[in-house]
């Protein structure tokens, strides 16, 4: 299966400041996604990053927060900008492993101040 | 889009019973439903999936099994012991591979299994 290498292992930031979030997979996937786990919270997805192409944002979350950059098929940035406390979470990239399967990285927990 | 509900959001059994978790989902595209532990300060792992053109799977003391028609998946754990401690998350997809989709999480349950 798939392996992901997602840095950094966690943060601590200040308000207002921004977070690249790296994701590095050892074989070439169409697609990646990225998710946001809030405190005791199920997984949300935040967008979809095809290569080539822009990122695809769910409801509730827009470019201008997390830019995407998908340069390749093994490898994609988020940045979370301009942080505030409210994006205190632990963020993770996934992506499609065997012909059903997900495989997940294994997360930036981000605490802002 | 795709919706999926899961219950209960807590769980306690002593050890050695059984603890059964139930998601229903909404969109009848969706074509495989995994099942995902996490410890915590740890990610997701895969304990097991199924897909829609299979009723039940096992795998030792794990079960999924999936009713179509009523868009409902349950996880059933046997013989649970305390390392199954842990928070539980059903999700659903139409699928991943050349035409990925996303995952759609339920809101977990937190199982804690009492020595």
């Amino acid at each position: 299966s798939a392996v992901i290498s997602q840095k950094p292992s966690r943060d601590i930031c200040q308000r207002g400041t921004s977070l690249t979030i790296q994701c590095q997979v050892d074989s070439q996937v169409t697609m990646m996604f990225w998710y946001r786990q809030q405190p005791g919270q199920s997984l949300t997805l935040i967008a979809t990053a095809n290569q080539g192409s822009e990122a695809t944002y769910e409801s509730g979350f827009v470019i201008d927060k997390f830019p995407i950059s998908r340069p390749n098929l093994t490898f994609s940035t988020l940045t979370v900008s301009n942080m505030s406390p409210e994006d205190s979470s632990i963020y993770l990239c996934s992506v499609p492993d065997t012909d059903y399967g997900y495989t997940f990285g294994s997360g930036t927990r981000l605490t802002v101040v | 889009g795709e919706n999926v509900e899961q219950h209960p959001s807590t769980l306690s059994v002593q050890e050695g019973d059984s603890a059964v978790i139930k998601c229903t989902y909404s969109d009848s595209a969706s074509n495989y439903f995994p099942w995902y532990k996490q410890e915590l300060g740890k990610r997701p792992q895969l304990i097991i999936d199924i897909r829609s053109n299979v009723g039940e799977k096992k795998d030792q003391r794990i079960a999924v099994t999936l009713n179509k028609t009523a868009k409902h998946f349950s996880l059933h754990i046997t013989e649970t012991q305390p390392e199954d401690s842990a928070v539980y998350f059903c999700a659903a997809s139409k699928g991943s591979g050349a035409g990925s989709y996303q995952l759609t999480f339920g809101k977990g349950t937190k199982l804690s299994v009492i020595p």
